[in-house]
């Protein structure tokens, strides 16, 4: 199994400022046959059901923000958020679906 | 809009057996794969199952392989988690989840997400 780990397992940022979350891979989840990095970021707010964010690791789903970005490479991912509104406070997670079975980090709690 | 709904969580006792259903509206069902995640109470996200769009095809994480099996119904609209030979370990909130079109079951993402139903195994 791929295993998926976060850091940090929570982080504080100012409004305005810049959010860094970090996700790395136990092996690399970039496909050979079409060189895409098989990485999802989701963003969880209390009493609400995962959200989708980011899938090919740099990829925004339709309607998110442009402040929420993804990059990485094989095996080292990151999920930045720009400038940090109050709406963004939540439990990011990455995803792998690189081979089954689909894995998550263990999330990272971010707040203000 | 596109909507899942779960529902049939509740309280259920170790070694009896509870079946999930998904209800989706705003896309048709028999285009997408479907996959069912689990999240226990204050804890992270973990995949539970995924089944193909035509259901010939479905994948269970290890823990629950053997127990629960996944099965739709695409002219009801209606997606299934059979779960049987239940565990205290098996309590978590149920979402099931949308793949995206035309990826192959073992590469998906998911989005949306129902809002989840609670199943407590306890005795």
């Amino acid at each position: 199994d791929i295993v998926m780990t976060q850091s940090p397992d929570s982080l504080a940022v100012s409004l305005g400022e810049r959010a860094t979350i970090n996700c790395k891979s136990s092996q690399s989840i970039l496909h050979d046959s079409n060189n895409k990095k098989y990485l999802a970021w989701y963003q969880q707010k209390p009493g609400q059901s995962p959200k989708l964010l980011i899938y090919w690791a740099s990829t925004r789903e339709s309607g998110v923000p442009d402040r929420f970005s993804g990059s990485g490479s094989g095996t080292d991912f990151t999920l930045t958020i720009s400038s940090l509104q109050a709406e963004d406070v939540a439990v990011y997670y990455c995803q792998q679906y690189y081979s089954i079975p689909i894995t998550f980090g263990q999330g990272t709690r971010l707040e203000i | 809009q596109v909507q899942l709904v779960e529902s049939g969580g509740g309280v259920v006792q170790p070694g009896r057996s509870l079946r999930l259903s998904c209800e989706v509206s705003g896309f048709r069902l028999g285009s997408y794969v479907m996959h069912w995640v689990r999240q226990a109470p204050g804890k992270g996200l973990e995949w539970v199952a995924v089944i193909s769009d035509d259901g010939t095809n479905e994948y269970y994480v290890d823990s629950v392989r053997g127990r629960f099996t996944s099965s739709r119904d695409n002219s009801k609209n209606t997606l299934y988690l059979q779960m049987s030979s239940l565990r205290v370990e098996d309590t978590a909130v149920y979402y099931c989840a949308k793949g995206p079109h035309g990826m192959s079951p073992e590469h998906n993402w998911f989005g949306p997400w129902g809002q989840g139903t609670l199943v407590t195994v306890s005795s």
